[in-house]
């Protein structure tokens, strides 16, 4: 079975700082799609960030970056200059090469000014 | 603007209802689309995935006969829940992955269906 964790139910941070998000990750696949998914009041699905597993290197999305451990199978997302706009939800998700996306529990964001 | 069309937003209805939930792909085709249940402060729980001109796949627990799929075209997926009862309330949300080349963006997400059984 494939599985994602995120271990951090909530997090809070002060607007301007930087703040990191956990997510690991089970699977026994070698190729592989991450993702990071904000999910605002509005329950739209937006993506903040994707990592392909064969890439080495770390992708970054403007103030988004993600710190990418394959061989730990932990995938964190870091957010630089908080904005009270990243007040969300955010999932960490997996694709594995059949494309059926399963997705962590959630973390919830709150940006306080 | 929106890739994935989802409709309705918002279902109130009475309990024994049946509901018809669609799923529309604007500017792509899409064999394959998936349906997911997202209740109060959880995560998204993958429901079943929706295969053009074939039978759809359940993930565990799902009842078949309580969710029917239907996926008639390439651009159209609709979820039925039949016989509707409060425990069916919930959000609902479909997805159809981008079969474009190194695509950004590998599922496009409808905006959702918030569903109130009373």
């Amino acid at each position: 079975a494939q599985t994602v964790t995120q271990s951090q139910p909530e997090m809070s941070v002060q607007e301007a700082e930087t703040v990191t998000l956990s997510c690991t990750y089970d699977t026994s696949e070698s190729n592989y799609y991450l993702f990071w998914y904000k999910q605002p009041p509005s329950r739209q699905m937006i993506l903040v960030i994707r990592q392909e597993a064969y890439k080495q290197q770390n992708a970054t999305e403007n103030r988004f970056s993600v710190n990418f451990q394959k061989a730990a199978k932990s995938f964190s997302l870091k957010i630089s200059d908080s904005q009270l706009g990243d007040t969300a939800m955010y999932f960490c998700a997996f694709i594995p090469y059949n494309n059926d996306m399963r997705f962590g529990a959630g973390t919830r964001l709150t940006v306080k000014p | 603007g929106a890739v994935v069309s989802q409709h309705p937003s918002r279902v109130i209805c009475k309990s024994g209802t049946s509901v018809k939930i669609e799923c529309r792909s604007l500017d792509f085709q899409a064999t394959t689309m998936f349906w997911y249940r997202q209740f109060p402060k959880q995560s998204l729980m993958l429901m079943a995935t929706s295969n053009e001109g074939s039978k759809a796949t359940y993930e565990q627990g799902v009842e078949k006969d309580k969710f029917l799929i239907n996926h008639a075209s390439l651009t159209l997926s609709t979820l039925t829940v039949t016989s509707a009862h409060p425990e069916d309330s919930s959000f609902y949300i479909c997805s159809a992955p981008n079969t474009g080349p190194g695509g950004r963006q590998p599922q496009h997400f409808g905006d959702g269906t918030r569903l109130s059984i009373l």
